[in-house]
């Protein structure tokens, strides 16, 4: 699978949009971007995942580059629940090779 | 979505005792599932994988035989850390696939401490 790279930290002001960029310069063509997160002490929570196109759910939207080299996710409107490390994966999304490895994550601070 | 349990979510054990975790997918089937070791300040490190009716898989440098894994159900896999030690003490998470490859669902995790 490919590796990623993402800053160690960042933080965002309550209220406002948070993005969070991930680089991934040698993802392959059948390898899906995910994004999880974790909340300090609990185990990772699933936020969205997708291959080329743009994908929005009710947590979050992921924008990726048209040449797929890198993604930004983006929580519209941050809240102090939102604080936690956010993992960016890359992986092949294939039956049988379902395993992920995770990188050091960016640890996010949403700030009053 | 999806809900995965562990039990218990927190253990103390003397060193050279067995420590047995469960996680369990409480309204899915699943076939596959992944035990993962943290320690403080650091990322999720993926121990095995847990396939249902056969022998664990297990990443380079895991002890195959100090980290038991039993996958007998399609709701149930166990971990068993044998002749616990102090440098085993950690966080372990679980994980489980939906029949849906796309999503795994984790649990919320076993602090374990050995003293």
């Amino acid at each position: 699978d490919a590796k990623t790279t993402q800053p160690p930290s960042m933080d965002c002001a309550e209220g406002r949009a948070a993005n969070l960029p991930c680089n991934h310069s040698t993802i392959s063509g059948n390898e899906y971007v995910y994004w999880y997160r974790q909340i300090h002490s609990q185990g990772p929570q699933y936020i969205i995942h997708g291959l080329k196109n743009n994908e929005t759910n009710e947590m979050a939207s992921l924008i990726i580059t048209e040449d797929r080299k890198s993604s930004t996710l983006i929580l519209p409107h941050a809240t102090l629940r939102d604080t936690a490390v956010y993992y960016c994966i890359v992986r092949v999304g294939v039956q049988g090779a379902q395993k992920l490895v995770f990188g050091q994550g960016t640890r996010l601070t949403i700030n009053p | 979505g999806a809900v995965v349990s562990q039990h218990p979510s927190w253990v103390i054990c003397k060193s050279g005792t067995s420590v047995k975790i469960e996680c369990r997918s409480l309204d899915f089937q699943a076939t596959t599932m992944f035990w993962y070791r943290q320690f403080p300040k650091q990322s999720l490190m993926l121990m095995a994988t847990s396939n249902e009716g056969s022998k664990a898989t297990y990443e380079q440098g895991v002890e195959k035989d100090k980290f038991l894994i039993n996958h007998a159900s399609l709701t149930l896999s166990t971990l068993t850390v044998t002749s616990a030690h102090p440098e085993d003490s950690s966080f372990y998470i679980c994980s489980a696939l939906t029949g849906g490859f796309y999503e795994q669902y984790f649990g919320p995790g076993t602090r374990l401490t050995v003293t």
